[in-house]
């Protein structure tokens, strides 16, 4: 089982929709990362958080440090946030080594 | 205040030779982590460098690979004797300090062709 899990792997919906990815982590963590990556480019840091909630733009994210869980939202979803939107825990105690899950593909369509 | 930089974007190189993938972190960046993105698999940390010391290489393979960030210059990563299973794409990121509170900056990524 890995230490970062992802779901769903696959999602689609409809330009305007709510969208919700959800991450799941066994480790002790300080820091999560939400990281987007659209196809063939680079990827780009969207949140790192370690307690309650971040918004930017039409983007959320929250932790749930009890729980071991993370969601990113995405409100009224558009075709450009088609990409792959990967989560990344920081461990604990003095480490730099990010854990990735294996990622959610999204496309939106018009 | 230019980001990551990777460089080459794309590289092909021939079975048996050697592949060397540079990174110049983010201007004040200090601390590079390299990651490797194989085909339809999820990111996998490689090596963390601080300038000219190898601070965590529990992710790079025995044999093969390498990484050093000179006081003066990229990082680079470098694999020699390539293979088929070396292709991926190879990611860096950069960050001011260790372990704080702000995320890692990304490059765009070298993709590793070996044919």
């Amino acid at each position: 089982k890995n230490e970062v899990e992802q779901s769903p792997q696959n999602l689609t919906a409809q330009e305007g929709e709510f969208i919700t990815i959800n991450c799941s982590y066994s480790v002790g963590i300080s820091a999560l990362h939400w990281l987007q990556q659209h196809p063939g480019g680079g990827i780009v840091s969207l949140f790192m958080l370690s307690s309650g909630k971040k918004k930017h733009g039409r983007l959320i994210a929250t932790i749930n440090i009890q729980e071991k869980h993370s969601s990113l939202h995405i409100t009224a979803s558009h075709p450009r946030d088609s990409a792959v939107y990967i989560c990344a825990a920081l461990r604990q105690y003095n480490t730099d080594k990010l854990i990735f899950g294996t990622g959610t593909r999204l496309q939106v369509f018009p | 205040n230019a980001g990551v930089m990777q460089n080459p974007r794309h590289l092909v190189r021939r079975r048996g030779q050697e592949a060397r993938l540079r990174c110049s972190p983010m201007k004040g960046h200090s601390h590079v982590y390299w990651y490797r993105q194989l085909p339809e698999e999820g990111l996998k940390f490689m090596v963390y460098l601080q300038k000219e010391n190898i601070i965590d290489e529990s992710g790079m393979p025995k044999e093969r690979f390498s990484a050093e960030f000179p006081k003066e210059g990229p990082s680079i990563l470098r694999i020699q004797q390539v293979v088929r299973g070396d292709s991926a794409a190879y990611f860096c990121a950069s960050s001011p300090v260790r372990n704080s509170n702000q995320p890692q900056h990304f490059g765009d990524g070298t993709r590793l062709s070996i044919l």
